[in-house]
C-alpha cells in the first residue's frame, strides 16, 4: 500500500533553517509528481511547492518563493523541502503527498515545524 | 478575495444530505476547472475523496463510498460537494481544491457538524 512518511521536522529559530525529508514506499516514485502542502495550527491548507517526477519542474507558493527549495532523489524514494530563514508564519503540519492526474490522492501524516525564538 | 470561498460550518442531522459548496472567484469559470474534494479529521492527514468537472469527467477516491458525490452551479460559479445519508463519521472538516496557473489552490474549508 501507499506510504508516506515525513520527518525532519522541528523547533528551530527564526533565520534558522531546516530540512524536511519524506520517505515513500508502495509505488513507483518515479513516475509521479510529488508536492508539499502545509497547514497552520488550526488553520487551513496551504500548498506550498511541487516537483515533477524527473525533477525537471518545480513550483513554489508565493509565501516561500526564494526561501524553500524542493528535490527528490527517485534512487531513494524520497522527496525533500529544504527551509531557510524561516519565519513564524511558517510555523506549520507540513505534509507530502503524491499527485495522480493533479489530485493529491495520497498524504503523510505530516511533520511539525515550529518557528519561535 | 479568496481564490476560492467555503462556508465556514454547516449543520445537519444524520441520515439528513449536506450540500458542500466551493465559489470560485470572480473571473473565474468553473466550467474549465476540475474541483477536488479532501475530507479531514481532526489529528489526521486530508484524505481524498473525489474529484469533478462534469458527468464524463469525474473521479472517486480508493474506497470512497458513493454516497460522496460532486456536481457543478454553473450559475453559481461554484462546485459541490454532496454527502448522502450523512453519518455521524463523517463529521470533519471539508476542502475543495484546484489546480490553477501551475500551483494548487485550496479552499477555505467548511467544518461540517453532524448533530
Amino acid at each position: 500500500q501507499v506510504q508516506l512518511v515525513e520527518s525532519g521536522g522541528g523547533l528551530v529559530k527564526p533565520g534558522g533553517s531546516l530540512r524536511l525529508s519524506c520517505a515513500a514506499s508502495g509505488f513507483t516514485f518515479s513516475d509521479y509528481y510529488m508536492s508539499w502542502i502545509r497547514q497552520a495550527p488550526g488553520k487551513g491548507l496551504e500548498w506550498v511547492s511541487y516537483i515533477s517526477s524527473s525533477s525537471s519542474y518545480t513550483n513554489y507558493a508565493d509565501s516561500v518563493k526564494g526561501r524553500f527549495t524542493i528535490s527528490r532523489d527517485n534512487a531513494k524514494n524520497s522527496l525533500y523541502l529544504q527551509m531557510n530563514s524561516l519565519r513564524a508564519e511558517d510555523t506549520a503540519v507540513y505534509y507530502c503527498a503524491r499527485s495522480y492526474s493533479y489530485a493529491l490522492d495520497y498524504w503523510g501524516q505530516g511533520t511539525l515545524v515550529t518557528v519561535s525564538s | 478575495q479568496a481564490v476560492l470561498t467555503q462556508p465556514s460550518s454547516l449543520s445537519a442531522s444524520p441520515g439528513a444530505s449536506a450540500s458542500l459548496t466551493c465559489t470560485l472567484r470572480s473571473g473565474i469559470n468553473v466550467g474549465t476547472y476540475r474541483i477536488y474534494w479532501y475530507q479531514q479529521k481532526p489529528g489526521s492527514p486530508p484524505q481524498y475523496l473525489l474529484r469533478y468537472k462534469s458527468d464524463s469527467d469525474k473521479q472517486q477516491g480508493s474506497g470512497v463510498p458513493s454516497r460522496f458525490s460532486g456536481s457543478k452551479d454553473a450559475s453559481a460559479n461554484a462546485g459541490i460537494l454532496l454527502i448522502s445519508g450523512l453519518q455521524s463519521e463523517d463529521e470533519a472538516d471539508y476542502y475543495c481544491m484546484i489546480w490553477h496557473s501551475s500551483a494548487y489552490v485550496f479552499g477555505t474549508g467548511t467544518k461540517v457538524t453532524v448533530l
